[in-house]
């Protein structure tokens, strides 16, 4: 039962633009987000976060939008650059007795120069 | 900059030999995780803990098992290694919840 999706194995798309990636969920428990970042052969590095009370998030080049009722959200990267070339991988977590920290399928994204 | 270390980073082994790979963290983090991925695939959750004492298992089985007797150290163990346990494993730590988890290297395992 994969409780987090990323229907887009990967992603291409020209320098400077914007990348949009996107993930679901399935457990309504759900109530705190992350983005993450990857390299082959390396740890997982933090991008951004958001809380369920919030709806949209920003970093620098980065924003998270969380849409509860749909039980999505999506990073927005703006402008792509070349070296944001990686995997991502979005993760849920719910507070409670459970402290799972569950991963998304990952999208590999490509920024062609 | 995240203070957690895994070792080694890569490691051959035959089939049939015990290894522990070492997880350690600086940051007094009461939960710490186990991930397994394949390459090209996700993570899967195969071990955490809340703290010292407490372990569980998670949503992928492994015949792996892990201890968690000091805050900073998570160690996780394979009996006899088998090719099938061929991946990447990465531990991750973090303070609450609601926090984002900080990532080691992760250990590049090799069963032949």
């Amino acid at each position: 039962d994969q409780q987090v999706k990323q229907n887009s194995p990967s992603l291409s798309v020209q320098e400077g633009r914007i990348s949009i990636l996107n993930c679901d969920y399935t457990n309504s428990m759900f109530d705190y987000f992350l983005w993450y970042k990857k390299y082959p052969a390396e740890g997982p590095t933090f991008l951004i976060s958001i809380s369920s009370i919030k709806d949209k998030n920003e970093d620098g080049r980065f924003t998270v939008f969380l849409n509860k009722s749909a039980k999505h959200l999506s990073l927005h990267i703006v402008p792509s650059q070349p070296g944001d070339s990686a995997v991502y991988f979005c993760a849920a977590s719910a507070g409670g007795a459970t402290n799972k920290l569950i991963f998304g399928t990952g999208t590999l994204l490509a920024v062609q120069p | 900059e995240a203070d957690i270390y895994q070792t080694p980073r890569y490691l051959v082994i035959g089939t049939g030999k015990k290894i522990t790979l070492e997880c350690s963290q600086t940051m007094g983090h009461d939960k710490m995780y186990w991930y397994q991925q394949d390459p090209g695939m996700e993570l899967h959750l195969i071990h955490y803990s809340y703290g010292v004492n407490s372990t569980e298992k998670g949503d992928l089985s492994s015949e792996s098992t892990v201890s968690r007797i000091r805050t900073e150290h998570f160690p996780l163990t394979l009996e006899s290694a088998r090719p099938s346990h061929t991946s990447q494993y990465l531990c991750a730590s973090r303070r609450y919840w609601n926090t984002e988890a900080f990532f080691g290297q992760g250990t590049r395992l090799t069963v032949v």
